[in-house]
C-alpha cells in the first residue's frame, strides 16, 4: 500500500521569505510520480509541481522547487520569495507509474504574513 | 479550453435523501476519477471510469454509492440515503488519452461540497 505523510499541519512565513514544506511517503514501487498541489480558499486543486522518480534532477517551477530524496522517501517543497497569494493548503501526492489513482497526504496549511 | 466542470458547487440534503453530483471532463478527456475530501483530510480516491466502463472502484463504499460515465453526458456520482458522515467535498478529475505513455495527468474540478443535515 502507498501512504503519504505530511507532518506539519500548519506553517507560516513572512512575505518575501522562503519556506519549506515536508512530505514523506512509503511505497514498494521503484518508479512513480510525486506531486505538490495547492488548494486555495476557493478549494480548486492546482498542480504546483511534479517529480518523476526516475529523474535524479529536482523539479523546479519558477519560485517553487522540490528536494527529492528517493532513498529517504522524502519530497519537500520549497517556496522562495513567498507571496500573499501563496496562502493555501498544500497537498503532497503520489501516483504509481501505471496507477490510476493519486494518494494524498493530509495537507499543510500555509499562511503568508504581510 | 474549459476546465473540469462540477455541479452543483454546493448541495444540501437531508438524511435519507439522494445526492447526485455531476462532472463534465475537459474537452477530449475520456477518463474520469472521483475523490472525496473529508474535513481536515486529504483527498481519497473513490472510483476511476472510462466512457461506459468502471475501471477501478476500489475506493468506493460498498453500499449506497455508485458512479457512471455514460457515452453521452457528464459522469454522475450518486449517493443514496445520505447520512451525516457523507458530508464532504467531492472532487472530480479527468485525463486525456495517452498514446505510448502510461501516466495520465489528472486535472481537477472545483469540487462539490455536500452537506447532510
Amino acid at each position: 500500500a502507498q501512504t503519504v505523510t505530511q507532518s506539519q499541519p500548519e506553517m507560516s512565513v513572512q512575505e518575501a521569505e522562503t519556506v519549506t514544506l515536508s512530505c514523506t511517503y512509503d511505497t514498494s514501487e521503484n518508479n512513480y510520480y510525486l506531486f505538490w498541489y495547492k488548494q486555495p480558499p476557493s478549494r480548486q486543486m492546482i498542480l504546483v509541481i511534479r517529480q518523476e522518480a526516475y529523474k535524479q534532477q529536482n523539479a523546479t517551477e519558477n519560485r517553487f522547487s522540490v528536494n527529492f530524496q528517493k532513498a529517504a522517501k522524502s519530497f519537500s517543497l520549497k517556496i522562495s520569495d513567498s507571496q500573499l497569494g501563496d496562502t493555501a493548503m498544500y497537498f503532497c501526492a503520489f501516483s504509481k507509474l501505471t496507477g490510476n489513482q493519486f494518494y494524498f497526504g493530509t495537507g499543510t496549511s500555509l499562511t503568508v504574513i504581510p | 479550453n474549459a476546465g473540469v466542470m462540477q455541479n452543483p458547487r454546493h448541495l444540501v440534503r437531508r438524511r435519507g435523501q439522494e445526492a447526485r453530483l455531476r462532472c463534465s471532463p475537459m474537452k477530449g478527456h475520456s477518463h474520469v476519477y472521483w475523490y472525496r475530501q473529508l474535513p481536515e483530510e486529504g483527498l481519497k480516491f473513490m472510483v476511476y471510469l472510462q466512457k461506459e466502463n468502471i475501471i477501478d472502484e476500489s475506493g468506493m463504499p460498498k453500499e449506497r454509492f455508485s458512479a457512471e460515465f455514460p457515452k453521452e453526458g457528464p459522469s454522475i456520482l450518486r449517493i443514496q440515503q445520505v447520512v451525516r458522515g457523507d458530508s464532504a467535498a467531492y472532487f472530480c478529475a479527468s485525463s486525456p488519452e495517452t498514446s505510448g505513455r502510461l501516466f495520465r495527468e489528472q486535472y481537477f474540478g472545483p469540487g462539490t461540497r455536500l452537506t447532510v443535515t
